[in-house]
C-alpha cells in the first residue's frame, strides 16, 4: 500500500505571499493531521479533518487553514506568508478502528519563507 | 493540557549495545495513547512502537520495547542490538483517546532525543 504523500516536497516563497501544501493520505485512510516542525518549537499540531469536517484545531492563527475533500486529500493554505512560517510541514493520516489510531507520515513539505 | 519531556536531548551508543531513552508526561487523563516516532536524517517521521494507556502489558516491537509505567507518567524505549540505521531523532508523543472536539487533540510531542550509534 502506498504510503502518504505530499506535494510539493520543497518550496520557496517571500513574505506577504500565500501557499497551498497538499497531501494525500494512504488508501482507506479517512483521518488527515497536519503538524509544523521548526528547530525552536518542535512539532507543533495544526488540525485535523475527518470526512472532510475540520475536527481539531491548534494553537495557530487564522493565516493557517485547511480543507479535506471527498477522495480524503487535504490541503493546508497559509496566507500572508511571514518569516517564522519557514517550517518542515508534516501531513499524517490514519485509520481510526476499534478506537486505536495511528498516525502515519508523509515526507513533509519544507517551505522558506524569504 | 497534556505535555511531553524528553529529558535527554543525545544519547550515544555503541553498536550492538543496549540503549533507553526517556520520556514522561503530564495528564489527567485515564486514556490516551503513547507512541515513539523515528525521525532519521531523511526527516520522514517512522512510527516505532505504540502503547494504550488501558493495557498494562509493555508493547514489543523486535528490537524495540517500552516500560510503561502509568502511575509514574512514564513511557520508557529500550533498543536492544542497536545498529546503525537505528540513528535518528526520537520523539515520545501522546495522543487522548477522547476527542474534545474544542481542544488540540492531535499528537503532543516531546522535543526529541538524538541518538547516535557508535560503530
Amino acid at each position: 500500500k502506498a504510503g502518504v504523500t505530499q506535494t510539493p516536497r520543497y518550496l520557496i516563497k517571500t513574505r506577504g505571499q500565500q501557499v497551498t501544501l497538499s497531501c494525500s493520505p494512504i488508501s482507506g485512510h479517512r483521518s488527515v493531521s497536519w503538524y509544523q516542525q521548526t528547530p525552536g518549537q518542535g512539532l507543533q499540531f495544526l488540525f485535523e479533518y475527518f470526512s472532510e469536517t475540520q475536527r481539531n484545531k491548534g494553537n495557530f492563527p487564522g493565516r493557517f487553514s485547511g480543507r479535506q475533500f471527498s477522495n480524503s486529500r487535504s490541503e493546508m493554505n497559509v496566507s500572508t506568508l511571514e518569516l517564522g512560517d519557514s517550517a518542515l510541514y508534516l501531513c499524517a493520516s490514519s485509520l481510526i478502528t476499534s478506537g486505536v489510531d495511528t498516525q502515519y507520515f508523509g515526507p513533509g513539505t519544507r517551505l522558506t519563507v524569504l | 493540557a497534556q505535555t511531553v519531556t524528553q529529558s535527554q536531548p543525545e544519547m550515544s551508543v555503541q553498536e550492538a549495545e543496549t540503549v533507553t531513552l526517556s520520556c514522561t508526561y503530564d495528564t489527567s487523563e485515564s486514556d490516551y495513547y503513547l507512541f515513539w516516532y523515528k525521525q532519521p536524517p531523511s526527516r520522514q517521521m517512522i512510527l516505532v512502537i505504540r502503547q494504550e494507556a488501558y493495557k498494562q502489558q509493555n508493547a514489543t516491537e523486535n528490537r524495540f520495547s517500552v516500560n510503561f509505567q502509568k502511575a509514574a507518567k512514564s513511557f520508557s524505549l529500550k533498543i536492544s542490538d542497536s545498529q546503525l540505521g537505528d540513528a535518528a531523532m526520537y520523539f515520545c508523543a501522546y495522543r487522548s483517546a477522547i476527542y474534545s472536539g474544542g481542544g488540540a487533540d492531535g499528537l503532543t510531542f516531546g522535543k526529541g532525543t538524538h541518538l547516535i550509534i557508535q560503530p
